[in-house]
């Protein structure tokens, strides 16, 4: 079955520090995944999608087929960056199937 | 271009009533999709709509919910005779074409009292 899984809830950092957000998937076709960032009393938006390779915020996300996974780093964390973040899949051509998020938590 | 809307941003219902939420598409999007999420979950895909059309509606429960995208008009999902277990956020995203960037609402709180 397909599945998205987000193993932490809650991720906490110094500023400065480097992040890194879990994501693994399920999926038995070829996989499109993006990485959807929600700020506090904002909407959800997105971040990154896989396929098109570049970093936003200093965020880059490279999908391992072979460990399943497509997870989000940073090399130097911000205050700016706390917020929840969810992996998402592609199922079908319409559905985006997500993860539980992780809310990253930036300390100064 | 405003942005997908949603409204009302929260709604408190008692249980047998019926809940309306409506979506408006971000301009130029003829593709709706709704989400729910529940507590401490992460977002579950509900029904996918094009105008006058729903295309997949795999995620909906068999009973009481309804969704519809007119030719003129929001989106609107239907809840009727609402129960508790119904409580959760509902989020509507908008797409220009399918398999493409969606887009979300600020998401609309259900309460069931």
């Amino acid at each position: 079955a397909q599945r998205v899984t987000q193993p932490e809830k809650l991720l906490s950092v110094f500023k400065g520090a480097p992040v890194e957000l879990k994501c693994n998937y399920s999926y038995s076709g070829s996989p499109e995944l993006f990485w959807y960032v929600q700020y506090s009393r904002q909407r959800l938006q997105l971040l990154l999608r896989h396929i098109s390779r570049e970093s936003i915020k200093g965020f880059t996300a490279d999908l391992n087929k072979g460990e399943t996974s497509f997870h989000l780093k940073k090399p130097f964390a911000q205050e700016e960056d706390s917020a929840m973040y969810y992996c998402a899949l592609v199922y079908g051509t319409d559905k985006l199937i997500f993860g539980t998020g992780t809310r990253l938590q930036v300390f100064p | 271009n405003a942005g997908v809307m949603q409204n009302p941003r929260h709604l408190v219902r008692r249980r047998g009533q019926e809940a309306r939420l409506r979506c408006s598409p971000m301009k130029g999007h003829s593709h709706v999709y709704w989400y729910r999420q529940l507590p401490e979950e992460g977002l579950k895909f509900m029904v996918y709509l094009q105008k006058e059309n729903i295309i997949d509606e795999s995620g909906m429960p068999k009973e009481r919910f309804s969704a519809e995208f007119p030719k003129e008009g929001p989106s609107i999902l239907r809840i009727q005779q609402v129960v508790r277990g119904d409580s959760a956020a509902y989020f509507c995203a908008s797409s220009p074409e399918p398999a493409n960037i969606q887009y979300f609402g600020a998401g609309t709180r259900l309460s069931v009292l």
